[in-house]
């Protein structure tokens, strides 16, 4: 079966710009995760979707945002982007129901100039 | 390919031997931890799971031990293969406002060495 989809895979914006990066589940899994990654910080936890609901949301700004739809697809969207936003957001998908069985993309590498 | 890391612990081991890779973890109510293994390029990659009323489980090639009396967790690979290069990180599920979350550790580079 098809595995989580990002997408882009790859994206340059400027400071000050915002950009909304896309995330497909794995077909059947309802819940849907954000993760940034950095050298400095690791992977840290945006925010959690299921059925369309955020269920949970890590320590960001409220610049970070995101959605899901009723196909369980989601994005997240990032505004007034900073230099230290730079980084590869992860989606992980799973089933959502009492399982977990996370299973992640292979990231959006966010690069902001 | 991607950077996952610029001040990662390193463990180098030749090809054939054993890795053990250790992992502190912070809250003791955790009730599940995850082991996963991160190829350049790549998102995290699930290898062994293990929940908090176990303190071993096997998998192929993969050993998990968990020690919750000091919140310690390792990975065991036995046989080590060039393949096995990768950066391995652990996370804990946290059960948080009606939804769970991973919270990873820092990361191990593992270098396997012909």
């Amino acid at each position: 079966k098809a595995g989580v989809t990002q997408t882009p895979r790859y994206l340059i914006k400027t400071r000050g710009q915002q950009v909304t990066l896309s995330c497909s589940p794995i077909s059947g899994h309802r819940s849907v995760s954000w993760y940034q990654q950095t050298p400095g910080q690791g992977l840290q936890f945006l925010f959690e979707y299921f059925s369309e609901t955020q269920r949970n949301k890590g320590n960001f700004p409220g610049r970070f945002s995101g959605r899901q739809f009723s196909n369980s697809r989601s994005e997240m969207n990032v505004s007034t982007l900073e230099l230290g936003d730079s980084a590869l957001y992860l989606c992980a998908s799973r089933t959502g129901t009492g399982a977990y069985g996370y299973t992640f993309g292979s990231g959006t590498r966010l690069t902001v100039v | 390919g991607e950077s996952v890391g610029l001040h990662l612990p390193t463990l180098s081991v030749q090809e054939g031997d054993n890795s053990i890779i250790n992992c502190a973890y912070s809250n003791s109510a955790s009730d599940y931890f995850i082991w996963y293994k991160q190829e350049s390029g790549k998102g995290p990659q699930f290898i062994i799971d293990i929940r908090s009323n176990m303190d071993k489980r096997q998998g192929q090639r993969v050993t998990v031990l968990l020690n919750k009396t000091v919140k310690h967790l390792s990975l065991q690979i036995a046989a080590t293969q060039p393949g096995d290069s990768a950066v391995y990180f652990c996370a804990e599920i946290g059960i948080t406002g009606g939804g769970n979350k991973l919270t990873f550790g820092t990361g191990t580079q593992l270098k396997v060495e012909l």
